[in-house]
């Protein structure tokens, strides 16, 4: 069975902290992303990853980082922790295009309070 | 314009019944389409997936493509209060196929 794991179910931080997330796959996927999502906007891209040490802005990036140093792991950086950032965290991670069986496979996800 | 548009709902169906849950998307280069399920508290997970035109049955589910269209269908036939969740579909590309775009998911409520 596919498994990606994320760190932490839960978390409270207060503002103005550094907050990593991380999430590790065992499934030598090539793609790694990071969503968020809120009641009423569904999952939004932060950041993905196609490789090591490659990453893509996805359509929030701002006030987040990432970093992929190995291939099993993203991590998930919030440079200062703000309430706005309160929300569900998703890792996802699935091969590319063509190759192998190419959904999004989920994490638990990590509900992030920021107070 | 989102890449992925879908009705939130919710959809409430009585037991036994068949649920039809759509979704629209934008562009015409879009090659793989995903339903998700995701209970409240809990991450999506994969239903089906389909890439092309057509039909694509697994179960009670089917999964329906009309690329012309740009639409996808997802329909669960004899609906249990456990089909009870929300529904994210979900683009593949098109302008990099290494993204994922979802819509922002139906409810659907299964009454007993």
């Amino acid at each position: 069975d596919v498994k990606v794991t994320q760190s932490s179910r839960y978390l409270v931080k207060r503002t103005g902290e550094k907050v990593f997330l991380e999430c590790v796959q065992d499934m030598d996927h090539e793609n790694m992303f990071w969503y968020r999502q809120d009641p009423g906007l569904g999952l939004r891209l932060i950041y993905f990853s196609y490789d090591v040490k490659m990453k893509e802005k996805g359509d929030i990036p701002e006030g987040y980082s990432v970093s992929r140093e190995k291939k099993e792991r993203f991590s998930l950086i919030l440079e200062s922790a703000s309430t706005n950032q309160t929300s569900m965290y998703l890792c996802a991670s699935s091969f590319s295009q063509g190759a192998g069986n190419t959904e999004a496979f989920f994490g638990q996800g990590t509900r992030l309070t920021v107070v | 314009q989102k890449e992925v548009e879908q009705n939130s709902g919710p959809l409430s169906v009585p037991e036994g019944a068949i649920a039809s849950l759509n979704c629209t998307y934008s562009d015409r280069g879009s090659q793989s389409f995903f339903w998700y399920r995701q209970y409240s508290g809990k991450s999506p997970e994969l239903i089906m997936f389909i890439y092309s035109n057509g039909d694509k049955e697994d179960g009670r589910f089917t999964a329906q493509l009309n690329k012309a269209s740009q639409y996808v269908s997802l329909l669960i036939r004899d609906s249990q209060p456990s089909d009870s969740a929300t529904y994210l579909c979900a683009v593949r590309g098109p302008y990099n196929f290494n993204k994922f775009y979802f819509g922002s998911g139906t409810k659907l409520n299964v009454k007993p």
